[in-house]
């Protein structure tokens, strides 16, 4: 179908390793979230892009996690020099345009294991 | 203190059975609410936003009281397929991020 699409679905990697997971939106939704969820517990954010500006990054744990959608539709999250708590799913939402109210559709996420 | 608390569960209830769950929220500034239904090993899917005045959708009910800052589902004549975990989400005042609770696990049984 038409929605939001991550990979890899999962990821395993050393800790130390750089990893770099993606998100492609639904065509033509202008804001796009990045979201980590750990076992056991709800979504928590990292980080919005409202096209291609990254206007809040506030939810980032650390400096070894960025993110960038540089046209404005596809984003990658990467992780630098991975620890074992990083271990988690990623989920990439997208929403039609600018607004609380609009509703986010989630991709299926990127489960990461750092062993 | 989390922004979102819910009750973790499990709830564990028969097919037909009326089930609520509550969720309380710290910021009084925020704008919008929702519940969201999580499959295992799925991605979060609306279920319905909530409103004040208080919502309905089939046998789903949501509701809003800004004065205690609490949020409520109530799930009517359960179905085996109600089982998964419900997220409470609110979004701040000035922001289009989503904040979750931890979610609440219904399990409903034959």
């Amino acid at each position: 179908g038409a929605g939001v699409s991550q990979s890899p679905r999962y990821k395993v990697a050393k800790r130390g390793q750089d990893v770099a997971l993606r998100c492609d939106p639904i065509s033509g939704h202008v804001s796009l979230f990045w979201y980590q969820q750990a076992l056991g517990q709800g979504p928590e954010f990292l980080t919005y892009f409202q096209n291609e500006a990254q206007l809040d990054k506030s939810g980032l744990p650390s400096d070894r996690f960025f993110a960038e959608r540089p046209e404005g539709s596809v984003s990658t999250l990467k992780i630098q020099r991975t620890q074992q708590e990083d271990s988690a799913v990623y989920l990439c939402a997208s929403s039609l345009s600018q607004g609380a109210g609009q509703p986010q559709h989630f991709g299926d996420g990127t489960r990461l294991s750092i062993l | 203190r989390k922004e979102v608390e819910q009750d973790p569960g499990p709830f564990n209830v028969p097919e037909g059975a009326t089930v609520a769950f509550n969720c309380t929220y710290s910021n009084s500034a925020s704008q919008s609410f929702f519940w969201y239904r999580q499959d295992c090993r799925k991605e979060p899917k609306l279920l319905m936003s909530v409103y004040s005045s208080g919502n309905e959708d089939g046998r789903f009910t949501a509701q809003l009281n800004r004065a205690s800052q609490y949020i409520s589902l109530l799930i009517r004549d359960s179905k085996l397929s109600d089982s998964a975990t419900y997220l409470c989400v609110v979004t701040p005042h000035n922001t289009d991020k989503l904040i979750f609770g931890t979610g609440t696990r219904l399990q409903v049984f034959p």
